[in-house]
Order: C-alpha cells, then structure tokens, then sequence
C-alpha cells in the first residue's frame, strides 16, 4: 500500500520549454503533497506543501510564478517549471500522505535536465 | 522545525547489526520522528516511524529514550543492497503542514 508515482522519470529539453511533472497516489487519497528538490550530493530541500483544492505554500526563496504547483483531486498533484533554464536542472521528488499519523510516503523523482 | 544531527557516513560488513543514531535535542511533544532510505537517483523510501520507546518491523528497529532527544536506528544483519542513504526526520505528524525537513543524512557503505 501507499504507492506515489511520478511521471515522467526523465526529462532532457531545451532552455525555455516548460515542464510539467506530475504527482500520484496510487491507492491513497493524499490531502497533502510535498514537492522537493534535491542536487547531487546533497540532500532533499523541500519546494512547497500542496493541499488539495487550494494554493501551494512555498518554502522561503523559492519562485512561486516559476513553479506552479497545482492540486486539483485527492490524488492528483503537478509541478510546472515554468521557462526552465539550465540552472533548474536537478533531481525533483514528490511525496504523499493520507491522513494524519501516517508517514509521507515518496515518488520515484523526475531527474529534469535543461540544455 | 526541529533540527537533526546525524553521522556524515559509516561503514559496515554484511552481516553485522548497524546503529545510525540521530539527535533531535529540540523535538516538540506532538513531533514523530521518521527514518527514510534513499538509493541513488530513487526517492526516499519509509523505514519506520515511532513516537517513544522502541518501535519495530520487519526491517528495522527504532529505539528512543524517555527524553525524545535522540533516536537509533538499528538494522539488523545488513547486506551489500543496505548501502544507501539514510535520513533521520523528526516533525508534526498530526494535523495539517507535516512539514519535513531533510538534514544531511548518513551515507552507510556495507563491504563483503
């Protein structure tokens, strides 16, 4: 049980291009999304908490207008890097959780490289 | 958000029980504290999640004392595939937000 999956694992394009990478859970319903980013060597640096049917909260220093995140079902959350530049690249991973008490559980991550 | 505190790295042979112990000298009374593995280029998966005393599964052990400022992990008889990165979280569970915030982890290489 609690499986998340995100799509699409990989992503290479060109500077500029707009990027969605989506966010489910598979057998949950999840209130709460997270959205990280993590570089390598480095740990996992939390983007925004996503709530469904409302707007994201982002995390100090982070861009809303660059990442739009929206949250429209109970299993259902996306990212959009909105006119990527190479300095986006980097590893993004989401995660779900159902219900209080319970434990955040993560997607696979979506590795976004930007030319 | 309660910081936490773990070794950078260590080093095992298979086979041996592994403790990872973290500190979290700041935890509020209402904070769980969470053990994720994360293998390279994959996200973190869930270990396990206790409150107080000691909490076990099927693959781990989490032992935490009376006072909640730290917390071990244990990892009974590791093999090679238990070579990854482990992060020790501790944070409001209950309730909205459930912020989590990752710290440096700790890197455990198993050897033959």
């Amino acid at each position: 049980g609690a499986v998340v999956s995100q799509h699409p694992s990989r992503v290479i394009c060109k500077s500029g291009t707009s990027v969605k990478i989506e966010c489910r859970s598979l057998d949950f319903q999840a209130t709460t999304m997270f959205w990280y980013r993590q570089f390598p060597k480095q740990s996992l640096m939390l983007m925004a908490t996503s709530n469904e049917g409302s707007k994201a909260t982002y995390e100090q220093g982070v861009e809303k207008d660059k990442f739009l995140i929206n949250h429209a079902s109970l299993t259902l959350s996306t990212l959009t890097v909105t006119s990527a530049h190479p300095e986006d690249s980097s590893f993004y991973i989401c995660s779900a959780r159902d219900q209080t008490n319970q434990p955040q559980h993560f997607g696979d991550g979506t590795r976004l490289s930007i030319l | 958000l309660a910081k936490t505190t773990q070794p950078i790295s260590m080093d095992s042979y298979e086979g041996q029980e592994v403790n990872i112990t973290c500190s979290h000298n700041n935890i509020a009374t209402n904070d769980y504290i969470t053990w994720y593995q994360q293998f390279p280029s994959q996200g973190p998966r869930f270990i396990i999640q206790g409150y107080k005393t000691k909490v076990t599964n099927e693959v781990a052990s989490l032992f935490i004392p009376a006072d909640r400022k730290s917390s071990t992990l244990s990892l009974p008889r590791v093999s090679l595939s238990d070579t990854a990165v482990y992060y020790c979280l501790v944070g409001l569970t209950s309730g909205g937000g459930n912020k989590l915030t990752f710290g440096t982890g700790t890197q455990l290489k198993v050897e033959l």
